[in-house]
């Protein structure tokens, strides 16, 4: 029974590398956000996939930022030329359907944390 | 731009107290609310949630009111736990809308 998987826990890249997080949501769910979270503040929305569509990415910066939820295998979000105020947590969750049906729930993986040197 | 990281709230409660974090929201178009712990180094685990017909729900050793009227959350922590010690997050979603938005946090710290 395996919830929201991300990976890697844990990513160190230099400035100017790519790092590219993956998530695999819970099985059965076929819609994934991404959220971002700096030390000591909340969850900060980024960006709302639905199998091979982009939903919503009013959260996502213009440029480097870009996430895709194939057909088939994991959610990537890909950060291109990482600059140090890259560095978070960023946190993938996963829903059977859209949060305005009734009993919709939101699930979290345990994150990568990403740090640019 | 440079990223300010904020002081959250504390709470410091006494073991087999009760606790209660509040939480303002501010979009009055919000009509489903969530409560989610995250303990050091994990996700966001969900706690409980309330729709905005209702003011009140109560689940395990917690319960959640809303008033819509000034735009106001609680969630209030029965017989509190050392195990209950994380950052609670209230999160709101907008009618017809399909994301959460998260509050800044509170922490919980539980004194045995």
């Amino acid at each position: 029974n395996a919830g929201v998987m991300q990976n890697p826990r844990h990513l160190v890249r230099r400035r100017g590398q790519e790092a590219r997080l993956r998530c695999s949501p819970m099985k059965g769910h076929s819609h994934v956000y991404w959220y971002r979270q700096l030390p000591e503040e909340g969850l900060k929305f980024m960006v709302y996939l639905q199998k091979e569509n982009i939903i919503d990415e009013s959260g996502m910066p213009k440029e480097r930022f870009s996430a895709e939820f194939p057909k088939e295998g994991p959610s990537i979000l890909r950060i291109q030329q990482v600059v140090r105020g890259d560095s978070a947590a960023y946190f993938c969750a996963s829903s059977l359907g859209t949060l305005t049906g009734a009993n919709e729930k939101l699930f979290f993986g345990s994150g990568t944390q990403l740090s640019v040197l | 731009g440079e990223n300010v990281g904020l002081h959250l709230p504390t709470l410091s409660v006494q073991e087999g107290d009760n606790s209660i974090i509040n939480c303002a929201y501010s979009n009055s178009a919000s009509d489903y609310f969530i409560w989610y712990k995250q303990e050091s180094g994990k996700g966001p685990q969900f706690i409980i949630d309330i729709r905005s017909n209702m003011d009140k729900r109560q689940g395990q050793r917690v319960t959640v009111l809303l008033n819509k009227t000034v735009k106001h959350l609680s969630l209030q922590i029965a017989a509190t736990q050392p195990g209950d010690s994380a950052v609670y997050f209230c999160a709101e979603n907008m009618e017809y809308g399909n994301k959460l938005v998260f509050g800044a946090g509170t922490i919980l710290r539980v004194k045995s």
